[in-house]
């Protein structure tokens, strides 16, 4: 079953504005990570926040994570319409080692940024 | 190109046939995983290997199916008798023993299973 729930399922704007994705999760966490998907291609790896973290950034990535509310969100700056993609949040269990690779993903954010 | 290959990028077959994957990670990843994807869902995860050891299987993995990784390089996921309900996007990822790569996953491109 998934573990992350995403919101919203679809999210529609306009070029050079902000898109706010969030991802909520049910158990204990070793990190949440979030991947990005074109379609009918492989996920690309985006982001890793720890569980010990709060808000991590890269380029015009920002991502916070909230462990009393076992949530998280990504905000892309500044969209583009080569952001067109679905994005998904993953978690690692809590005892990450060897459990590492094998992530829980939600079902996804479909973003589509019109130019 | 060093990133993760998986071949063929789609199959159509007839119910009841057998289909066999393949992937190759990243060359240097030590680490190599199954997921599959479903129209509208995120990818679940079916089974890792660390370098040719199977270490972990989901139970979403039925008798059906059996993955193999010799030599800790390529894998292979065959699923015998196919049924409609393997229709779906079978990803293949790896990961790296370094710091830098342990912890994320480098996809392939997939492969779409279509069965008729």
């Amino acid at each position: 079953s998934q573990q992350g729930e995403e919101d919203p399922q679809a999210l529609s704007i306009q070029e050079g504005e902000n898109a706010t994705m969030n991802c909520s999760y049910k158990t204990s966490i070793n990190n949440l990570q979030w991947y990005r998907q074109n379609s009918g291609r492989g996920l690309v790896h985006l982001i890793l926040i720890r569980s010990n973290e709060r808000e991590k950034h890269s380029g015009r990535l920002r991502v916070t994570l909230d462990t009393s509310k076992k949530s998280s969100s990504l905000l892309i700056t500044a969209s583009r319409a080569a952001d067109t993609a679905s994005y998904f949040c993953a978690t690692v269990g809590e005892a990450g080692g060897t459990s590492y690779g094998k992530l829980t993903f939600g079902q996804g954010t479909i973003l589509t940024v019109h130019p | 190109d060093t990133g993760v290959s998986q071949n063929p990028r789609h199959k159509i077959t007839k119910r009841g046939q057998n289909v066999t994957f393949r992937c190759d990670p990243i060359s240097e990843h030590n680490r190599l995983y199954w997921y599959r994807q479903t129209l509208g869902q995120g990818p679940e995860f079916l089974t890792y290997f660390q370098n040719e050891a199977q270490l972990e299987k989901s139970r979403l993995l039925s008798d059906r199916f059996s993955a193999e990784r010799p030599k800790g390089s390529f894998s292979t996921l065959e699923i015998q008798r196919t049924e409609q309900g393997d229709s779906a996007m079978y990803l293949c990822a790896s990961s790296g023993l370094r710091q830098a790569t342990n912890e994320k996953l480098f996809f392939g491109s997939g492969t779409q299973l279509s069965v008729l």
